[in-house]
């Protein structure tokens, strides 16, 4: 069955710390990949995806197709980064339709 | 990006009634969605709202609970059918930009019935 992994529910880190939020998945092919960022009272959105290869809010993601990973990063965390993260795989077998993992919490303390 | 909202915002319902979330967006879309996530939970897609037919469901809904209906490219409704406990929830309307493979969320709709 396809899926999307995040194993870690809570990840608490110290501000300036590196941060790496972890995502695998057991698609077959190669599919696009997101991460999706819910901060406190604010709405589902967009952070990044693989294939823009951006660098947003100096969060980065790159995709391992041998590891079947897409593990979220971001060098020295900031308190303004905590927030609930969302690996979303693109399930192109299943009418292009994204898939949420269960979703990372991260918190940065100062 | 697509401006996205929902209303209404929250709602307190009790069971056995029904209760519609309308989802307006600010630009003509092919493809909407209704998702639903529970307390402590990730997302989980409902339907996919098609314009001028019937919605396509995921696996373990179905219309008779959650009617959708899709008028327009810019506006649909989910009902959320003889409600229980089970149905409290946020229920988030999406949008996904035509050509590319983003997508965009409303606000969200919090409903908790009792």
């Amino acid at each position: 069955a396809q899926r999307v992994t995040q194993p870690e529910k809570l990840l608490s880190v110290f501000k300036g710390a590196p941060v790496e939020l972890k995502c695998n998945y057991s698609y077959s092919g190669s599919p696009e990949l997101f991460w999706y960022v819910q901060y406190s009272r604010q709405r589902l959105q967009l952070l990044l995806r693989h294939i823009s290869r951006e660098s947003i809010k100096g969060f980065t993601a790159d995709l391992n197709k041998g590891e079947t990973s897409f593990h979220l990063k971001k060098p020295f965390a900031q308190e303004e980064d905590s927030a609930m993260y969302y690996c979303a795989p693109l399930n192109n077998n299943a009418g292009n339709m994204l898939t949420f993992g269960g979703g990372t919490r991260l918190m940065v303390k100062p | 990006s697509a401006v996205i909202s929902q209303k209404p915002s929250r709602d307190i319902c009790q069971r056995g009634t029904s209760l519609t979330i309308q989802c307006q967006v600010d630009s003509q879309v092919t493809m909407m969605f209704w998702y639903r996530q529970q307390p402590g939970q990730s997302l989980t897609l409902i339907a996919t709202a098609n314009q001028g037919s019937e919605a396509t469901y995921e696996s373990g809904f179905v219309i008779d609970k959650f009617p959708i209906s899709r008028p327009n490219l810019t506006f649909s409704t989910l009902t959320v059918s003889n409600m229980s406990p089970e149905d409290s929830s946020i229920y988030l309307c999406s949008v996904r930009r035509d050509k590319t493979y983003e997508q965009y969320f409303g606000p969200g709709t919090r409903l908790t019935v009792t």
